[in-house]
C-alpha cells in the first residue's frame, strides 16, 4: 500500500530563514506526490505535484520540492520564509496505481517566527 | 461559483441520528471527492464521483455512510445512526476531470455528542 510519513510535527523558523518541511514516501509503481497547506478555518490548498520531469519542482507561494528517489523523499523548500507561511501542510501521495484519489500525511506544523 | 462551497460550516447532532452534509463544486468540474479529517490527522479518501456515478467508494468506512451526486455537480454525504466517533471535519473537493489539483471547501465540522 501506498504511504507518506512527516516525521516532524511542528517545525519552527525564524522569518527570512530557509524552511523544510519533510516528506517520506512508500510506493508501488511511479510515485505521484504532492503538497497541500492548510491555514485556520480555511480548505487545503494545492501547492506542488511531482508526477514526472525534473526532479525539481516549483509551485504556489514561493515554494517548491525536490523528488529524491534514492531517499525516497519529497521534501518542501523555501528559501525565505515569512510569517504568513505559518499553516499546516500535508504531504500526499497518489493511492494506488491509476487511482484518483490521494492518501495524506499527518500534517507538519510550520510556525514561521517574526 | 468561485470555490467549492460546503454547508453547513459546522453541525452539532445526537448520537443515533441522521445527518446530510451538502457540497456544491466548482461549477464544470466532473470529478468531485469526499475526504474526512480527523483531529490531528490528514484527510482520509471517503467516496469520488466522475459525473453522477461513484467511481469509487473504497473509503466508505461502513454501509452507514452513503453519497450521491444526482446532476452530476451538487453532492450529499449521508450518515445514518450517527457515532461518536464520526465527529471529524468532512472536506469537499472537486477538479476538472479528475486529475491532482483538486480544489478543497472549507468542511463541514460534524461533532456528534
Amino acid at each position: 500500500a501506498q504511504s507518506v510519513a512527516q516525521p516532524e510535527d511542528q517545525v519552527n523558523v525564524a522569518e527570512g530563514n530557509p524552511l523544510t518541511v519533510k516528506c517520506t514516501y512508500s510506493v508501488s509503481g511511479n510515485p505521484y506526490l504532492f503538497w497541500y497547506v492548510q491555514y485556520p478555518n480555511r480548505g487545503l490548498q494545492f501547492l506542488l505535484k511531482y508526477i514526472t520531469g525534473d526532479n525539481l519542482v516549483k509551485g504556489s507561494y514561493g515554494f517548491e520540492a525536490e523528488f529524491n528517489k534514492s531517499q525516497t523523499s519529497f521534501h518542501l523548500k523555501k528559501p525565505s520564509a515569512l510569517v504568513s507561511d505559518s499553516a499546516l501542510y500535508f504531504c500526499a501521495v497518489r493511492d494506488t496505481p491509476g487511482a484518483n484519489n490521494l492518501f495524506f500525511g499527518t500534517g507538519t506544523r510550520l510556525t514561521v517566527i517574526p | 461559483g468561485a470555490g467549492v462551497s460546503q454547508t453547513p460550516s459546522n453541525k452539532v447532532t445526537e448520537k443515533g441520528k441522521y445527518v446530510e452534509l451538502r457540497c456544491d463544486p466548482i461549477s464544470g468540474h466532473t470529478a468531485l471527492y469526499w475526504y474526512r479529517q480527523s483531529l490531528g490527522q490528514g484527510p482520509e479518501f471517503l467516496i469520488y464521483f466522475q459525473g453522477t456515478g461513484a467511481a469509487d467508494d473504497s473509503g466508505l468506512p461502513n454501509d452507514r455512510f452513503f453519497a450521491v451526486r444526482p446532476e452530476g455537480s451538487v453532492s450529499t454525504l449521508k450518515i445514518q445512526r450517527t457515532e461518536r466517533g464520526d465527529s471529524a471535519v468532512y472536506l469537499c473537493a472537486s477538479s476538472p476531470t479528475g486529475g491532482y489539483g483538486y480544489t478543497f471547501g472549507s468542511g463541514t465540522r460534524l461533532t456528534v455528542v
